[in-house]
């Protein structure tokens, strides 16, 4: 069973700020974040990671709570294109899986 | 150039049927992966294999064999296709190593048994 839980269903206006919250309170100190999104039937897309400290790249940006029991990807100017099933997960190096969730689904409006 | 690839992108084919999907991986990466979406969209690991090892088998039915002639390539075979086979399988690959390991995935090959 996945390790994380995230909302089904997420709108956000064309040029907002999408935050997309995910819990995941059994997580253990070796575990990291991760975040991918699947647009369409497109393969699973690289968004960003993270283990204790916040990250930022080119396509988000990750926050995650002190006690990591919880995180929040943030696409900063949400478009049209940014629309996908998002998901989190939690894994440390030598598992040799992902457990993917449910994820969530975003929709940018125009 | 394409990171993770798959051939076909497509496959339709009669059930009993046995058929090959192809995955090539030009990143280096010493660990490759097969997952399996059906229709729920349910993103499930099947197989990992590192340095062509097989490390993951999610309990899959023995119908399916994957064979990794290098660790650039993984390829997954099934035997006498069923009407539950049809779904899309995405490949993956990564490196091992101390801390995160990204996988990154190709685009998928849609099979759809008849």
């Amino acid at each position: 069973d996945a390790k994380t839980t995230q909302p089904p269903s997420m709108d956000c206006a064309e040029g907002r700020a999408a935050n997309l919250p995910c819990n995941h309170s059994t997580i253990s100190g070796n575990e990291y974040v991760y975040w991918y999104r699947q647009i369409h039937s497109q393969g699973p897309q690289y968004i960003i990671h993270g283990l204790k400290n916040n990250e930022t790249n080119e396509m988000a940006s990750l926050i995650i709570t002190e006690d990591r029991k919880s995180s929040t990807l943030i696409l900063p100017h949400a478009t049209l294109r940014d629309t996908a099933v998002y998901y989190c997960i939690v894994t440390f190096s030598g598992t040799y899986k992902y457990i993917f969730g449910t994820g969530t689904r975003l929709k940018v409006l125009a | 150039d394409t990171a993770v690839s798959q051939t076909p992108k497509y496959l339709v084919t009669q059930m009993g049927n046995d058929k090959s999907i192809k995955c090539e991986q030009n990143l280096g990466h010493d660990t490759m992966y097969w997952y399996k979406q059906d229709s729920k969209k349910f993103l499930k690991i099947m197989f990992s294999y590192n340095n062509k090892e097989l490390i993951i088998n999610e309990t899959v039915p023995n119908r399916f064999s994957p064979k990794s002639p290098d660790k650039a390539h993984l390829n997954l075979h099934i035997n006498s296709l069923e009407l539950g086979d049809s779904a899309v399988y995405f490949c993956a690959s990564s490196q091992m190593g101390q801390g995160a390991d990204t996988q990154y995935f190709g685009p998928g090959t849609r099979l759809t048994v008849l």
